[in-house]
């Protein structure tokens, strides 16, 4: 079936750190979505890419489509203890009914 | 303006019983999703409702799962003889009505269940 797979699953980094996780999936994506997820709350949305190699900043987040669309990547550039979390990508497949498809995610721990 | 709510906010039940999970999507939005979500692990899709398409029921792990949707409204997500490892979040996301692959979910709460 439809995957988007995400590693690592766990990454722990001191603050001040940088941290990146890594999305890809199994077939051709029409967009890529990010969200953020605190320790006891529900996600929510940070971005969406839709363009091959398109790259978009946050502050201190970097978000990149591939040119392939199949992958993409988060990267935070000296993490505060703010940014724990899980990130989950989401994306759209071509195929099929449309409906997003949200990867396994990367839970990120940061020790001050 | 509200956001998505979902009812109750949690839940305990013994093993055998029916609950009934609530959700009131944003107005307007005509996608609506529920999603289960285990004690530290990801979002397992469950059911999709999109305007008055027939749902795409594929995540439902059993005949023991079931949703409705009145309209663009809310919805109902249904355990039958609740079991243990029917114990999670439910939480339920809606997207606003346009392109499919431009929708931005937007999350409830989440009920939490635990089954005992």
């Amino acid at each position: 079936g439809q995957q988007v797979m995400q590693i690592p699953q766990y990454q722990h980094v001191q603050e001040g750190e940088d941290f990146t996780t890594y999305c890809n999936s199994s077939t051709t994506l029409s967009n890529i979505q990010w969200y953020k997820q605190r320790p006891g709350g529900h996600p929510v949305f940070l971005i969406q890419l839709v363009k091959s190699g398109e790259v978009k900043k946050q502050k201190r987040l970097t978000f990149q489509f591939g040119e392939a669309k199949k992958n993409s990547s988060l990267h935070i550039t000296a993490t505060q203890t703010t940014d724990v979390g899980t990130y989950f990508c989401a994306g759209t497949m071509n195929t099929g009914f449309q409906k997003l498809v949200f990867g396994t995610g990367t839970r990120l721990l940061v020790s001050p | 303006g509200a956001g998505v709510s979902q009812s109750p906010s949690n839940k305990v039940t013994e093993k055998g019983k029916d609950v009934e999970l609530r959700c009131d999507p944003i107005s307007g939005h005509t996608a609506l999703y529920w999603y289960r979500q285990r004690l530290g692990q990801g979002l397992e899709f469950l059911i999709y409702f999109q305007g008055n398409s027939a749902p795409d029921k594929s995540g439902l792990p059993s005949d023991r799962f079931s949703a409705e949707r009145t309209g663009e409204s809310v919805s109902t997500l249904t355990i039958q003889r609740t079991q243990q490892e029917d114990s999670a979040v439910y939480l339920c996301a809606s997207s606003p009505p346009g392109l499919a692959n431009t929708d931005t979910q937007y999350f409830g709460p989440g009920t939490r269940l635990t089954v005992l």
